[in-house]
């Protein structure tokens, strides 16, 4: 398995929901990334987990929290989003840290 | 971390040779260049990445000058499937890549 997978692909949430987004990889990778990205910009890095372990939070806002609960597995929590969190969400791994990073497509999230 | 500078887009022609510039001045010696593809509306994928001089794969090459202020990443005989946008990226840490404007590049057939 060499791909990096995101459930959902598309979700739709409103202001006072909680949704989870999941990104999962088997390739043994030991470092996972979550990305923001709107329409025509880059990807914004939002946390890295190294060894299951956060070691980088990109000064993101609490509605939103991370989780790695295993090497393969990681979440991202959304809590009372605001219409400007609505983007693609990309999550990524790389085999260790300072190794090139393999993305998954994306959550594209809409917040109404 | 270094900052990077792109042109925002190029324009070319199926089966020509394409040369992306990236400059990055204030490249700190533990640096090394990186380059990614992303097609609309998916994540970026990894292209090549390099210290210095030259390296090349399967899809691309990537030459760097001595003194690191540049890269220019070389796409052999592009094809339309090769239209997308291109990122530069600079920095010893891969876990905290930072990614710029990026280069549009359109293929015409």
């Amino acid at each position: 398995d060499t791909e990096v997978t995101q459930t959902p692909k598309h979700l739709v949430m409103g202001m006072t929901n909680k949704k989870s987004l999941k990104c999962e990889q088997h390739m043994g990778h030991r470092a996972m990334y979550w990305y923001k990205q709107k329409a025509k910009k880059p990807p914004e890095l939002m946390f890295v987990y190294s060894y299951e372990k956060l070691s980088i939070n990109e000064s993101v806002p609490s509605r939103f929290s991370p989780e790695c609960p295993n090497s393969s597995l990681l979440n991202l929590h959304l809590h009372a989003l605001q219409p400007e969190d609505s983007a693609l969400y990309l999550c990524a791994s790389s085999p260790a840290p300072r190794n090139e990073q393999y993305f998954g497509p994306g959550t594209r999230l809409t917040v109404t | 971390l270094a900052k990077t500078t792109q042109p925002i887009s190029m324009d070319s022609y199926e089966g020509q040779e394409v040369n992306i510039t990236c400059s990055h001045n204030n490249i700190a010696t533990n640096d090394y260049i990186t380059w990614y593809q992303q097609f609309p509306s998916q994540g970026p994928r990894f292209i090549i990445q390099g210290y210095k001089t030259k390296v090349t794969n399967e899809v691309a090459s990537l030459f760097i000058p001595a003194d690191r202020k540049s890269s220019t990443l070389s796409l052999p005989r592009v094809s339309l499937s090769d239209t997308a946008v291109y990122y530069c990226l600079v920095g010893e840490l891969a876990d905290k890549l930072i990614f710029g404007t990026g280069t549009r590049l359109q293929v015409f057939p």
